[in-house]
């Protein structure tokens, strides 16, 4: 069984950056797919913000390209996300997911239990 | 503003029908069959409900259906019951700039 699980500090400084990882179980990241994060603002709906393949490819949502990194370290079988310049508007429950891509189908069909991030001084 | 639009809330009794849509543009849902449906309850994690606009992964209900027509892609769930009480997301792949678009979330009750 496929699981995910994030990690990361809970609570950021503005204008901080704010790194997250994500463990993956159950299924080696190196095999294929494609491992995203999307966020969930309190009480809101989901945003996609980036995603890796297992070649190392990387896609961004346009709206975060500029301060969004996204990485896969495959011996530790998991994959990181860094967002710079935090403020507020990012304090959000972020999940990270594996997604099938071309081969395996577009869906994200296993996520993590998501992580509240709290952008606050 | 969410890349693909559905409605804020729907409503029904156990036991009904409720359909849910999602409207897009050719650039995601009516362009690809790519449309999938997340099921989310208070304080979890999305769950896939159904992918590739009409396929139900292993262990999801039979209860739950997609389709699409056009732009517009739809979620039914038939034989309502009170633990579907939940948020229900559609997505999409899309070709416009981002991988994947979200619809803003239809907040399903069960009266």
């Amino acid at each position: 069984q496929v699981q995910l699980q994030e990690s990361g500090p809970g609570l950021v400084k503005p204008s901080e950056t704010l790194s997250l990882a994500c463990a993956v179980s159950g299924y080696s990241i190196r095999s294929g797919y494609y491992w995203g994060w999307v966020r969930q603002h309190p009480g809101k709906g989901l945003e996609w913000i980036a995603t890796i393949d297992y070649t190392g490819d990387t896609y961004y949502h346009p709206s975060h390209k500029s301060r969004v990194t996204i990485s896969v370290d495959t011996s530790k079988n998991q994959f990181s996300l860094k967002l710079n310049s935090v403020t507020a508007a990012d304090t959000a429950i972020y999940y990270c997911a594996r997604w099938g891509g071309i081969a395996n189908g577009r869906k994200f069909d296993y996520w993590g239990q998501g992580t509240l991030v709290t952008v606050s001084s | 503003q969410s890349a693909l639009t559905q409605p804020a809330s729907v409503s029904g009794s156990p036991g009904q029908s409720i359909t849910i849509s999602c409207t897009g543009t050719r650039s995601d849902v009516g362009g690809y069959n790519y449309v999938s449906w997340y099921q989310q309850h208070p304080g979890k994690a999305p769950k896939l409900m159904i992918f590739d606009v009409t396929n139900r992964p292993s262990g999801v209900s039979t209860r739950f259906s997609g389709s699409k027509s056009g732009n517009t892609a739809s979620l039914t769930i038939s034989g309502l019951q009170t633990d579907d009480e939940a948020d229900y997301y559609c997505s999409s792949y899309t070709s416009s700039g981002t991988l994947v678009v979200f619809g803003g979330g239809t907040k399903l009750t069960v009266l």
